[in-house]
């Protein structure tokens, strides 16, 4: 198995809902990652998790809140969000070190 | 965050056309990726470089890293319709960790 798995692939939530998004990876990578990006735009770093402990949060309010149940899943959970959240929400999976990461196909997160 | 400066930011050329795509920092980098979206995809790696002048073929796709390693370049002969898509360069810093560059969105015309 080589693909990062994003759930779900289109979410649409009200500013006072919570919802979570989920991703999953059997490939043994032990770094997991969670972007922000906007329509062409590059994708920005949003946290990363190392051996499933938070090793980077680059400043994210705190209306998003990540979580590392095991070393294949990483979930985010989404809180009293902002209509300017609405982006295309992507998780990847590394080795670590000087390897590429492997990208999910996204969650294209609309709030209204 | 180390600031990667692509340019062109938009290229929409006619099939069958060479280009070239230019990623560039003042800061060094210890590798550097190379990776292409399409529309509602994640990005797919292409290429990592890792040593100073370094020159790596893939099919009609040409990369190449900088003596310096501060820069680099995507270069595409005969362009297809399906090269389409937003283009992206990735640099490794010391912490291990990969910034994006600003992007360049390709259009090839058919």
């Amino acid at each position: 198995d080589t693909e990062v798995t994003q759930t779900p692939k289109h979410l649409v939530m009200g500013m006072t809902n919570k919802k979570s998004l989920k991703c999953e990876q059997h490939m043994g990578h032990r770094a997991m990652y969670w972007y922000k990006q906007k329509a062409k735009k590059p994708p920005e770093l949003m946290f990363v998790y190392s051996y499933e402990k938070l090793s980077i949060n680059e400043s994210v309010p705190s209306r998003f809140s990540p979580e590392c149940p095991n070393s294949s899943l990483l979930n985010l959970h989404l809180h009293a969000l902002q209509p300017e959240d609405s982006a295309l929400y992507l998780c990847a999976s590394s080795q670590g070190g000087g390897y590429g990461y492997t990208f999910g196909s996204g969650t294209r997160l609309t709030v209204v | 965050t180390q600031l990667l400066e692509q340019s062109p930011q938009f290229l929409s050329i006619q099939e069958g056309e060479n280009l070239t795509v230019y990623c560039n920092s003042s800061s060094v980098f210890s590798s550097l990726q190379w990776y292409r979206q399409e529309p509602g995809e994640g990005p797919v790696l292409l290429v990592t470089v890792v040593t100073g002048g370094e020159v790596k073929k893939l099919k009609r796709l040409t990369f190449q890293f900088g003596d310096a390693r501060k820069d680099s370049s995507l270069h595409i002969t005969a362009a297809q319709p399906g090269d389409t898509g937003l283009y992206l360069c990735a640099g490794r810093n010391t912490g291990n960790q990969f910034y994006f560059g600003t992007g360049t969105s390709l259009t090839v015309i058919p």
